[in-house]
């Protein structure tokens, strides 16, 4: 069964760093998307994608965050100077919402900033 | 986003049934009802989405009410596996953007 993937699966590092985030999602999926979760809370929605395009973000997804689909299987997530507070997993997740409007997300990658 | 609300945690006995209730008054004609769940230390999982009629999946069923401002997740004979948390969320018919995740049920398996 297709799943999404993601790397690495822990990153950990110094606050005002950039990190990159990647994803490669299911391969005929459209809308991709990242969620974070810091330890012990919600699942909170940052951005979603499709058409390579922004189509919605959250107040959490400042300029300090960007997404980029640079070829026909990669979907990455980059901070560009990371945070204390930037630490948690963040998730993955594509669908074909045409057809089944589930998402499927990834295993995550638990991001340590220091 | 159009609210929902669940108890913070239930018990079941393994191999006993476990309805997981979700109550959403506010819900609007175009919504779907969408059920995940979450492993420890692991990404959701879908587990079931309907509309209006009950929906039947190798992992569980989905009972929706007339007024359609509840549902329940049922799960048949619950087993260690299924010890998660249970997410019950509300998603548009038209706009694919994103799913609102609430707190969820803890739901804690006794063997």
């Amino acid at each position: 069964e297709p799943e999404v993937t993601q790397t690495p699966s822990h990153q950990v590092t110094q606050m005002g760093q950039e990190v990159i985030l990647r994803c490669v999602p299911i391969s005929n999926h459209l809308y991709f998307y990242w969620y974070r979760q810091i330890l012990g809370q919600k699942v909170e929605f940052l951005v979603s994608f499709y058409n390579n395009e922004i189509s919605e973000k959250s107040e959490i997804f400042d300029d300090q965050f960007s997404v980029e689909r640079p070829d026909g299987s990669n979907f990455t997530l980059k901070i560009r100077s990371t945070k204390l507070e930037d630490s948690a997993m963040y998730f993955c997740a594509s669908s074909d919402a045409a057809i089944t409007d589930t998402q499927y997300f990834g295993p995550g990658t638990r991001l340590t900033v220091l | 986003d159009a609210k929902t609300t669940q108890p913070n945690s239930m018990e079941s006995n393994e191999e006993e049934p476990v309805h997981l209730p979700c109550n959403h008054s506010t819900i609007s004609g175009t919504d779907y009802i969408h059920w995940y769940r979450q492993l420890p230390s692991q990404g959701p999982e879908y587990v079931i989405h309907g509309l209006t009629s009950n929906v039947n999946n190798r992992m569980a069923s989905l009972a929706i009410a007339e007024d359609r401002k509840s549902s329940t997740l049922i799960l048949h004979r619950a087993t260690l596996r299924d010890a998660a948390v249970y997410y019950c969320i509300l998603r548009d018919l038209y706009n694919f953007n994103k799913f609102y995740f609430g707190s969820g049920t803890k739901l804690n398996v006794k063997p």
